[in-house]
């Protein structure tokens, strides 16, 4: 089974920084990564698909990259309503999910 | 509009069975996977598995493999998960999720909220 190392596991931030969450998987997963969303109470909301493709609807401030087993999600000018908890999810081979990265205000 | 609906909040003993449900609309139910999605209270997001909505057929994550069933109701365009000998660690929120075959989740369930305690 294909294992993804998220990190960080916490994260704090100003409004208006950049902050960058890394996923890290056990072998080559061809870029099929996707990054949710998800705030307390709700269901994940899908930000991002292979890689680097912006679901409709996400705005252009989130970005993801990478390639083989590395890879990154962005979010440039970090603003209030992007307080919530963050998960990759590789999909090359069933499923699985990062640990999580919860953002928070600094 | 696209939707998956889920049943709502269970309070069971350990030993019980559960059975909560997933009902999709605004689209052809067979033309996508459905798959399970469990959330411990505080935890991350864990996959437990599939079921191919065409053929019936589930496929299960490691560690739900056992106690755990994915059923249809086809007709209904819904899709089951029955836990069986409920356990105090069974305790979390579990999501259903659509999927094309070999793609990621792009519409959630609301979740559902299940309770173990004695």
């Amino acid at each position: 089974d294909i294992q993804m190392t998220q990190s960080p596991p916490s994260l704090s931030a100003s409004l208006g920084d950049k902050v960058t969450i890394t996923c890290q998987a056990s072998q080559n997963i061809n870029k099929y990564i996707a990054w949710y969303q998800q705030k307390p109470g709700k269901a994940p909301r899908l930000l991002i698909r292979y890689t680097s493709t912006l679901e409709s609807g996400t705005p252009s401030r989130f970005s993801g990259s990478g390639s083989g087993r590395d890879y990154s999600f962005s979010i440039s000018n970090v603003e209030s309503e992007d307080i919530a908890s963050y998960y990759c999810l590789q999909y090359v081979n069933l499923r699985t999910f990062g640990g999580g990265t919860k953002l928070e205000l600094k | 509009q696209i939707q998956l609906v889920q049943s709502g909040p269970e309070l069971k003993k350990p030993g019980e069975s559960v059975k909560i449900s997933c009902k999709a609309s605004g689209y052809t139910f067979t033309d996508y996977a459905m798959h399970w999605v469990k959330q411990a209270p505080g935890k991350g997001l864990k996959w437990m598995g599939w079921i191919n909505t065409y053929t019936g057929k589930p496929t299960y994550a490691d560690d739900f493999k056992g106690r755990f069933v994915f059923s249809l109701e086809a007709s209904a365009s819904t899709a089951n998960l029955q836990i069986s000998n409920l356990k105090n660690e069974d305790t979390a929120t579990y999501f259903c999720a659509r999927t094309k075959l070999g793609a990621d989740f792009d519409y959630w369930g609301q979740g559902v909220m299940v309770t173990v305690s004695s």
